[in-house]
C-alpha cells in the first residue's frame, strides 16, 4: 500500500515556465487536497476535491490550477511560474464520510515537492 | 476567518519530562481537530483525530484533548524520548468536515538526552 505519491520530490523552474506536481492515492479516498508550506504561516490550503469532476479553490489558489479526471490523481499545475511560489508542496487524502473507526478518517500526506523558481 | 495558535513555537525539554503542547483556535464551530507530527523535510504523520463531540482520544504516550467552547486544545506526550523531537501541528476542519484544514504553526520539539 503505497498511500499518497508526490512527484517530483526537488524542481527548480525558472520565472515563466509551467510545470505539474503530480500526486496519486491508491487508499480509494474521495477526499484530495494541495498544501503549500512556508516558513513562519504554516501549511495553507490551495485547492481541494471531495471526488472526481469536483475541484473547489482554498485560501492561495492565485496561480495554480487543478483536475481531477479520476479519484485516484490530483495534478496541480503552476501555469507561469513566479518566485513567491518557491514552497514545499504537499499533497493530502482522506475518505469523506466518516467511517466511525478510530484513525479512519485521518489525513495522509505525501512526502513533499520542494520547488524552487529563479 | 479560522485562525489557529500553537504556543510555544519551540520548546526544549530533557528526556523523561512530561510536557503539554497548547493549540488555540478562533472559531468554534469546527468538525475535527488533528495533530500531526513532521520530522524535518518529511510529511505531516497523522498523531490524533478528536472529532468535535469528543473530549479527548489517546494514543500509546500521546493524549489530545479538545475544549471547543474555549477553542483550545492540548497534546500531552509522557514520558518524553529522544525521537519524540519534531514539529507538531495541530489543525481544525470546519463544519461539514471535508480536508479544508487550517492549520496552525507549529511548536518544535526538543527532547535532550
Amino acid at each position: 500500500n503505497a498511500g499518497v505519491t508526490q512527484t517530483p520530490k526537488f524542481q527548480v523552474l525558472k520565472t515563466g515556465q509551467s510545470m505539474t506536481l503530480q500526486c496519486a492515492q491508491d487508499m480509494n479516498h474521495e477526499y484530495m487536497s494541495w498544501y503549500r508550506q512556508d516558513p513562519g504561516m504554516g501549511l495553507r490550503l490551495i485547492h481541494y476535491s471531495v471526488g472526481a469532476g469536483i475541484t473547489d479553490q482554498g485560501e492561495v489558489p492565485n496561480g495554480y490550477n487543478v483536475s481531477r479526471s479520476t479519484t485516484e490523481d490530483f495534478p496541480l499545475r503552476l501555469l507561469s511560474a513566479a518566485p513567491s511560489q518557491t514552497s514545499v508542496y504537499f499533497c493530502a487524502s482522506s475518505y469523506g464520510r466518516w467511517k466511525g473507526i478510530s484513525g479512519a478518517n485521518v489525513l495522509t500526506f505525501g512526502a513533499g515537492s520542494r520547488l524552487t523558481v529563479l | 476567518k479560522q485562525e489557529v495558535t500553537q504556543i510555544p513555537a519551540a520548546l526544549s525539554v530533557p528526556e523523561g519530562e512530561n510536557l503539554v503542547l497548547n493549540c488555540s483556535f478562533t472559531d468554534s464551530a469546527i468538525y475535527n481537530l488533528q495533530w500531526f507530527r513532521q520530522d524535518p523535510g518529511k510529511g505531516l504523520t497523522s498523531l490524533l483525530l478528536i472529532q468535535s463531540s469528543q473530549r479527548e482520544q489517546t494514543s500509546g504516550r500521546l493524549n489530545a484533548s479538545l475544549d471547543k467552547s474555549s477553542g483550545r486544545s492540548t497534546l500531552y506526550i509522557a514520558a518524553s524520548q529522544p525521537g519524540d523531537s519534531a514539529t507538531y501541528l495541530c489543525a481544525v476542519s470546519p463544519p461539514g468536515g471535508g480536508n479544508k484544514l487550517t492549520f496552525g504553526t507549529g511548536t518544535q520539539l526538543k527532547v535532550e538526552l
